[in-house]
């Protein structure tokens, strides 16, 4: 089993959609969870650090379930500038941070 | 603009050169990290230093050899490369540990031929 494992992809979504993605993590002693998005031939940037309690930023809505070791992103109301690769990453304390293979989107007008 | 530079953006070498990978950051952190990017792979993570000391080695290649000579300068010096190394070279820097935010540079694309 992959440590951090995400939906294949690519998601095609018009503009205006809600698109969940969603990642499971295998190592139950991991303490940090983060959305980094990559646009192409760019580097990773932070999206939004995930909580237990979840957390909402604007459009964009992260929810954390150590129970089932699953996180997600929610993003409402797409924008064709939403298009890009989001990366789910997760951190097991100390500075081993395993990124998980990513998952495109592409918004269409 | 990144708080974190790299040098070379794109390098092509053969696999008998020598070359050498460089990173900045202007961000006070204390760890860096090196990472791989090949295509459709997740990223890698390859090296961490923290403090200027080796504190992750993720049973890389020999080939691969960091080098960490202060706080805010990392290299990534390569010898011997085959073309399955050919990927996009990532380096990162954070505050602390893995549960803060790391940020990357633009990465090196390397093609080794």
């Amino acid at each position: 089993r992959k440590e951090v494992e995400q939906d294949p992809g690519p998601f095609n979504v018009p503009e205006g959609a809600t698109v969940a993605f969603n990642c499971t993590y295998s190592n139950s002693a991991s303490q940090s969870f983060f959305w980094y998005r990559q646009d192409c031939r760019k580097e990773p940037k932070l999206l939004m650090s995930v909580y237990s309690s979840g957390n909402e930023d604007g459009r964009f809505t992260a929810q954390l379930n150590r129970a089932s070791q699953y996180i997600s992103l929610l993003i409402r109301d797409s924008k064709l500038s939403d298009s890009a690769t989001y990366l789910c990453v997760v951190s097991g304390g100390g500075f081993k941070t395993i990124f998980g293979a990513g998952t495109r989107l592409f918004v269409k007008a | 603009e990144t708080g974190v530079t790299q040098t070379p953006r794109h390098l092509v070498m053969g696999m008998t050169n020598k070359k050498s990978l460089k990173c900045e950051q202007h961000l006070g952190h204390n760890a860096m990290y090196w990472y791989k990017q090949s295509a459709k792979k997740p990223l890698e993570l390859m090296f961490v230093y923290s403090l200027e000391e080796r504190v992750e080695n993720n049973s890389v290649p020999s080939r691969f050899s960091p080098e960490c000579p202060n706080s805010s300068h990392l290299f990534l010096h390569l010898h011997t490369l085959q073309p399955e190394d050919s990927a996009l070279y990532l380096c990162a820097s954070s505050q602390g540990q893995g549960r803060t935010e790391a940020f990357f540079g633009q990465g090196t694309r390397l093609t080794v031929v």
